[in-house]
């Protein structure tokens, strides 16, 4: 089983600022790594797919990279509504099976 | 528009069985790949099920033997079944749609609580 590790577990930043997230994967998932937003009291929203297409309505201050074991999210310049909790995720082949990083919490520092 | 929603949710005994539904509008169950995530309260998401478009079904090994993924194309509806449920099942429900490359979640309903507890 592949096994996802976000880190760090907590960031406190503030507003305009540039935020990295980190995403390692136990073994190879080549490219199929998915990035997802949740705010309190609601659903995940999917910000970046197959490691770097954002999703539809994404706003281009989010952006993905990586392949293979390394990922990363970025947002270029922190709004406030981007406070929130960010999770990574994989597909694995066969049996189809979905993981998900343990998530990172980005908060108002 | 496009919407998934999830009901069915409740406080159920340990042991006891509930079935999840998860109607959705704008797209149609059965032509696309549909799946069930949980997150326990305070806790990570945790992928539970799927089905494929042709009706294969796969199961998080936390869940198999006891969950059952179906649906009903008249109704387009999507559905778990839970049964032998236990205090580690507790959670929000959310039914989500895979992407065609299976890699992601695109579409997600707002979730149903289940409590599983005496």
């Amino acid at each position: 089983e592949i096994v996802l590790t976000q880190s760090p577990a907590t960031l406190s930043l503030s507003p305009g600022e540039r935020v990295t997230l980190s995403c390692r994967a136990s073994q190879s998932v080549r490219r199929s790594l998915a990035w997802y937003q949740q705010k309190p009291g609601q659903a995940p929203r999917l910000l970046i797919y197959d490691a770097s297409d954002r999703a539809t309505g994404i706003p281009a201050r989010f952006s993905g990279s990586g392949s293979g074991t390394d990922f990363t999210l970025t947002i270029s310049s922190l709004e406030p509504e981007d406070f929130a909790v960010y999770y990574c995720q994989q597909r694995s082949n066969w049996p189809p099976t979905w993981t998900f990083g343990q998530g990172t919490r980005v908060e108002v520092k | 528009e496009v919407q998934l929603v999830e009901s069915g949710g409740g406080l159920i005994q340990p042991g006891g069985s509930l079935r999840l539904s998860c109607a959705a509008s704008g797209l149609i169950v059965s032509n696309n790949y549909m799946s069930w995530v949980r997150q326990a309260p305070g806790k990570g998401l945790e992928w539970v099920s799927m089905i494929y478009r042709g009706g294969d079904t796969f199961y998080a090994g936390s869940v198999k033997g006891r969950f059952t993924i179906s649906r009903d194309s008249s109704r387009n509806t999507l559905y778990l079944q839970m049964s032998s449920l236990r205090a580690e099942d507790t959670a929000v429900y959310y039914c989500a749609r895979i992407t065609d490359g299976e890699t992601a979640f695109d579409i997600w309903g707002q979730g149903t609580m289940v409590t599983v507890s005496s």
